[in-house]
């Protein structure tokens, strides 16, 4: 969906290396969110913001953190990445009455 | 965890009707039934929702029971680009105030 745009598409990298991770939307949503995949598992929340100034944890939030710059960016950061930490990640956005919208996602390798 | 059960896997030809079923018996009252489809590794797609009437869209048809304990999803024409894992997703209200929950889904095959 090109309304979701995440950036990069691939990335490998080392251990303990910082990686930051983008997401941008045209959709004009207030609510974004970050997921990571990991292979034969459904997705799994990692950070949710409802708007600029709000910020929430999700259920695997250790070891990330989250930038929401403005309503239509949401940037997730690896501070010192590790290889557990290899997985798919997906950006979505929601909004009330209006089902929830994904990005193509982020293949991440961290050797 | 999730709040759903649903099969591993399911096959179904091409042309033929596929019914994936979702059990979620501990739904509340006010929990919307969800399902997203995932094709290979792309995002997941939106497929329908509905909270207690039967719900009909261009991509497929939910059928929940009258207990709202289980459903199921209807392509009422499967083809081969219907090849996906099909997450339902049970979420309170309908609106985006909450995450979804992802389970494992059901891979669904459909064959030629």
């Amino acid at each position: 969906d090109a309304d979701v745009t995440q950036t990069p598409r691939n990335r490998i990298t080392k251990t303990g290396k910082r990686i930051m991770l983008e997401c941008s939307q045209t959709k004009g949503h207030d609510r974004m969110y970050w997921y990571r995949q990991d292979p034969g598992l459904g997705l799994r929340l990692i950070y949710y913001s409802f708007d600029v100034k709000d910020i929430n944890k999700g259920e695997i939030s250790d070891g990330y953190s989250v930038s929401r710059q403005a309503q239509a960016k949401f940037s997730l950061s690896l501070e010192s990445a590790i290889p557990n930490q290899t997985a798919l990640y997906f950006c979505a956005t929601g909004q009330n009455n209006q089902p929830q919208h994904f990005g193509d996602g982020t293949r991440l390798s961290i050797l | 965890d999730a709040k759903t059960t649903q099969p591993p896997s399911m096959d179904c030809a091409e042309g033929r009707a596929a019914n994936l079923p979702c059990n979620h018996s501990t739904i509340s009252g006010n929990e919307y039934v969800y399902w997203y489809r995932q094709i290979h590794s792309q995002g997941p797609q939106y497929i329908i929702h509905g909270l207690k009437n039967n719900e009909t869209n261009e991509m497929a048809s939910l059928i929940i029971t009258e207990d709202r304990k289980s459903s199921t999803l209807i392509l009422p024409h499967a083809t081969l680009r219907d090849t996906a894992v099909y997450y339902c997703i049970v979420r309170v209200g309908s609106s985006g105030n909450t995450p979804l929950v992802f389970g494992k889904g059901t891979r669904l095959s459909v064959i030629a």
